[in-house]
Parts: C-alpha cells; sequence; structure tokens
C-alpha cells in the first residue's frame, strides 16, 4: 500500500504570494491532518479534514485554509504569504475506523516551504 | 498549545547505550502516542499505550505511562545509528477537539 504522497517536496516563494501544497492520503484514509512545524512553536495542527468535511481547527489565521475532494486528496492554501510561514508542512492520514485519540497517524514527508 | 513536553531536550549517548525520553502532559487522556521523525522526513508511529496500561513493548521499545504523575517514557534499549532522531509524545485532550496535540519532542543522536 502505498504511503502518505505531499508534493511539491521543496518550495520558494516570496512575501505576499500564496501557495498551495497537496496530499494523498493512504488508499482507504478518508481523514486527512494537516501539521505545521517550526523549530520555535514544533508541531502545531492546522485543520482535519473528513468526507470532504472540516473537522476541526487549529488556532491559524483565516490565510490558511484547506479542502478535501471526493477522492480524499486534499489541498492547503497559504494566502498572503509571510516570512514566518516558512516551515514544514506535513499531511497525515488515519483509518476511518480509528479517531485522534486511539489510532495512528501516517505521516507523509512534507513540503518545505521557504518565504522570501 | 503544547500539551505534552518532552525532557530532554537533546540526547546524545554512544552506540549500544540504552536511551530514556521523558514527556509530560497536563490534562486527563485515554491514550498516550509516541512517534520518532528522522530529519527532513514525516512522523512515524512507535507505539500507542492506554491510559489504564503502565508498561508496554515493542521489539527494543520500552513506554511506561504514569497517570498519577501525568508522565511517559520511551525507553530505547542497545540503541543503534538508525535511532538517530526526534521523538516526539502525543495525547488527544478529552475535553478538546479530536487533535492529536504533539510535545516539542527530544532530538536523540546515537554516537559510533
Amino acid at each position: 500500500k502505498a504511503g502518505v504522497t505531499q508534493t511539491p517536496r521543496y518550495l520558494i516563494k516570496t512575501r505576499g504570494q500564496q501557495v498551495t501544497l497537496s496530499c494523498s492520503p493512504i488508499s482507504g484514509h478518508r481523514s486527512v491532518s494537516w501539521y505545521q512545524q517550526t523549530p520555535g512553536q514544533g508541531l502545531q495542527f492546522l485543520f482535519e479534514y473528513f468526507s470532504e468535511t472540516q473537522r476541526n481547527k487549529g488556532n491559524f489565521p483565516g490565510r490558511f485554509s484547506g479542502r478535501q475532494f471526493s477522492n480524499s486528496r486534499s489541498e492547503m492554501n497559504v494566502s498572503t504569504l509571510e516570512l514566518g510561514d516558512s516551515a514544514l508542512y506535513l499531511c497525515a492520514s488515519r483509518s476511518p475506523r480509528g479517531t485522534a485519540d486511539n489510532s495512528p497517524l501516517h505521516f507523509g514527508n512534507g513540503t518545505r516551504l521557504t518565504v522570501t | 498549545s503544547q500539551q505534552g513536553e518532552e525532557d530532554p531536550q537533546a540526547l546524545s549517548i554512544q552506540e549500544g547505550e540504552n536511551a530514556t525520553m521523558n514527556c509530560s502532559y497536563k490534562t486527563s487522556i485515554n491514550n498516550l502516542q509516541w512517534y520518532r521523525q528522522n530529519s527532513g522526513r514525516g512522523l512515524v508511529h512507535l507505539i500507542l499505550i492506554r491510559s489504564n496500561e503502565r508498561e508496554k513493548h515493542s521489539g527494543r521499545l520500552r513506554v511506561t505511562l504514569d497517570t498519577s504523575k501525568k508522565s511517559s517514557s520511551l525507553l530505547i534499549t542497545a540503541s543503534r545509528a538508525a535511532d538517530t532522531a526526534s521523538y516526539f509524545c502525543a495525547t488527544v485532550i478529552i475535553q478538546g477537539a479530536q487533535k492529536l496535540v504533539f510535545g516539542q519532542g527530544t532530538r536523540l543522536t546515537i554516537n559510533p
């Protein structure tokens, strides 16, 4: 079974631009979560989608948004990029039989976003 | 917000030695999970321990949980160079939304 796939692997953008990151979960997984990882703040939860609906949301400004398609693939978008948005963005999927509490997350290798 | 806090932040040991990492959390939990992250890669799930379990083993990994102290430890025995990675504990806050919250992690370096 293929793992979680994130594209692109690396991205360089300038301030004010917008960016879209893509995530393909493990086949059969309908829950997709997004995390931002920085050296200073660690892993911060962005949001979770399940069956095309946002189920949970972290404490990020409205510039961060996401969506999920009927095939469970997910995208996240960041508009009006700021220098502080430079981070590793991780996507993770989970088996539909479990919850966030009792079922492991399967992570992709992330998209490294650099904002200059 | 961080639910778990790992200690130490960084640990460097010789190959073959045991490595112990600790995690403390603030609120009641049902389960606690440990993950490993190699540099620049995604996280990999290692083990899940339930709140009614005190100890759990998986290969060279041993996890303990003390709910009275709100703490957990991860022991890696007979460490190998390939164990060099960051290790994170993660929990779901019972009263909160169903999201997995990670600690800041322990960066483990195994010296050959």
